[in-house]
């Protein structure tokens, strides 16, 4: 079983739509969350972290459910810029270093 | 803005081949990754850096050695390369080692091996 995973999409919506997606981790013990963004031949850029009180920036929300070991990324009101692929980032210890471990990504495809 | 560099955006190899991969930073950041990056796998960890000559194995380390002479600098080598190491590499660096630190990635080396 992998230690992150994510639909792997395409997630086709049109201009304006919500979108929501969900990734789940086995290691209960993970301690921090991350949403990156990668747009296709570029490199990942951090889009938010994500707390158990869940936050938001703009037109993203990202939720943490530590009970159920999953995290969610809602977009509302898409734009055609939000189209990327979503990877969803788990760090599994509190210390030691700073290791990242990233699903394989879920891809949305926004259309006009 | 943290500026990450690397050497070549696509880079094109022979089997047995010995190939080198530069990354640079800079904002004198401590720690420096090398991940790659495969359809469906997402981004695997090879080794990193905490320091200068310091080095630590990842996920995935067999096949890859790496050097860190300098702080701003972070080598990938393959020894020699195989038709399995094609693939994406990523170099990324943090100002720390907290899970809460953000990795800033490079735009990344699309390698092929023949």
């Amino acid at each position: 079983r992998k230690e992150v995973e994510q639909d792997p999409g395409p997630f086709n919506v049109p201009e304006g739509a919500t979108v929501a997606f969900n990734c789940t981790y086995s290691n209960s013990a993970s301690q921090s969350f991350f949403w990156y963004r990668q747009d296709c031949r570029k490199e990942p850029k951090l889009l938010m972290s994500v707390y158990s009180s869940g936050n938001e920036d703009g037109r993203f929300t990202a939720q943490l459910n530590r009970a159920s070991q999953y995290i969610s990324l809602l977009i509302r009101d898409s734009k055609l810029s939000d189209s990327a692929t979503y990877l969803c980032v788990v760090t599994p210890f509190s210390g030691g270093y700073n290791k990242l471990i990233f699903g394989a990504g879920t891809r949305l495809a926004v259309h006009p | 803005d943290v500026k990450v560099t690397q050497s070549s955006r696509y880079l094109v190899k022979r089997t047995g081949e010995k190939v080198f991969l530069e990354c640079v930073q800079d904002m004198d950041h401590e720690n420096m990754f090398w991940y790659r990056q495969d359809p469906g796998l997402g981004l695997r960890l090879i080794y990193f850096s905490y320091d200068v000559k310091m080095k630590e194995k990842g996920d995935i380390p067999e096949g890859y050695s790496v050097s860190r002479e300098k702080k701003e600098r972070f080598s990938l080598i393959l020894e020699s390369a195989s038709t399995n190491q094609t693939s994406m590499y990523l170099c990324a660096s943090s100002l720390g080692l907290a899970g809460a630190d953000t990795q800033y990635f490079g735009p990344g080396t699309r390698l092929t091996v023949l």
